[in-house]
């Protein structure tokens, strides 16, 4: 089954609201990762957090190994905030790292 | 600092022709390379994983081929495309150090059209 489910799939918020994007993975991990995807296809990497809670600016996110969940929670959407938010699993070891990629959630602000 | 660079950006293609897609890092010696794929409205997954030069690991079946022909070169190639070849790749590196090797690196990707 499915190592990585995000949700929402989608969300569309009014510029000014908060949102909150969900990570459950199913298997244990070294840590997890969560990615802002451009609409062109690149990663702006967010966060590296393989637990508690960590912030950059209006987001925080916040990682409960034990309870096999992360959370993004981005304050004030702007509209520039628009695009896909990926979480993924991080393993490494002898043959280097190897992330397992949520679907995403693809959120929309509209000014 | 250390740079990725990838080549092409674009690529619109034929089916059966041959494929080519280059990735650089520059600024860190003996990083791990990898190839990732993205199939339009699908999810990111490793197809291929390099330690060091020469040493290629494939992750996922796709008819593809990877080669590291140098420290700093991570090469994805096919003779011949397969409309399922379409989508967004993407090079990363990370550290050899275990100790450190906290996260993926990427690069800013290729996006390939087989038609």
């Amino acid at each position: 089954g499915q190592q990585v489910q995000q949700s929402p799939a989608s969300l569309v918020l009014q510029e000014g609201e908060n949102a909150e994007l969900q990570c459950n993975f199913s298997t244990s991990l070294n840590s997890m990762q969560w990615f802002y995807q451009r609409p062109g296809g690149s990663l702006v990497s967010l966060f590296y957090n393989p637990s508690g809670t960590k912030h950059s600016g209006r987001l925080t996110s916040t990682t409960v190994i034990k309870e096999r969940r992360s959370s993004l929670h981005i304050s004030s959407s702007q509209t520039t905030d628009s695009g896909t938010y990926l979480c993924a699993l991080e393993f490494y070891g002898s043959s280097g790292n190897k992330l397992i990629f949520g679907i995403g959630t693809l959120l929309s602000v509209k000014p | 600092a250390q740079t990725i660079h990838q080549w092409p950006v674009a690529e619109i293609k034929a089916v059966g022709s041959p494929l080519s897609l280059g990735c650089t890092i520059k600024g860190k010696s003996s990083p791990n390379l990898y190839w990732y794929w993205q199939a339009t409205g699908g999810t990111l997954q490793q197809l291929f994983y390099s330690i060091t030069v020469g040493q290629v690991e494939s992750v996922v079946q796709l008819n593809l081929s990877a080669s590291r022909p140098k420290d700093d070169q991570f090469i994805l190639s096919t003779e011949k495309l397969l409309l399922s070849h379409s989508g967004f790749y993407l090079c990363a590196w990370s550290l050899q150090d275990r100790a450190s090797a906290e996260t993926l690196y990427f690069g800013s990707g290729t996006r390939l059209t087989v038609l």
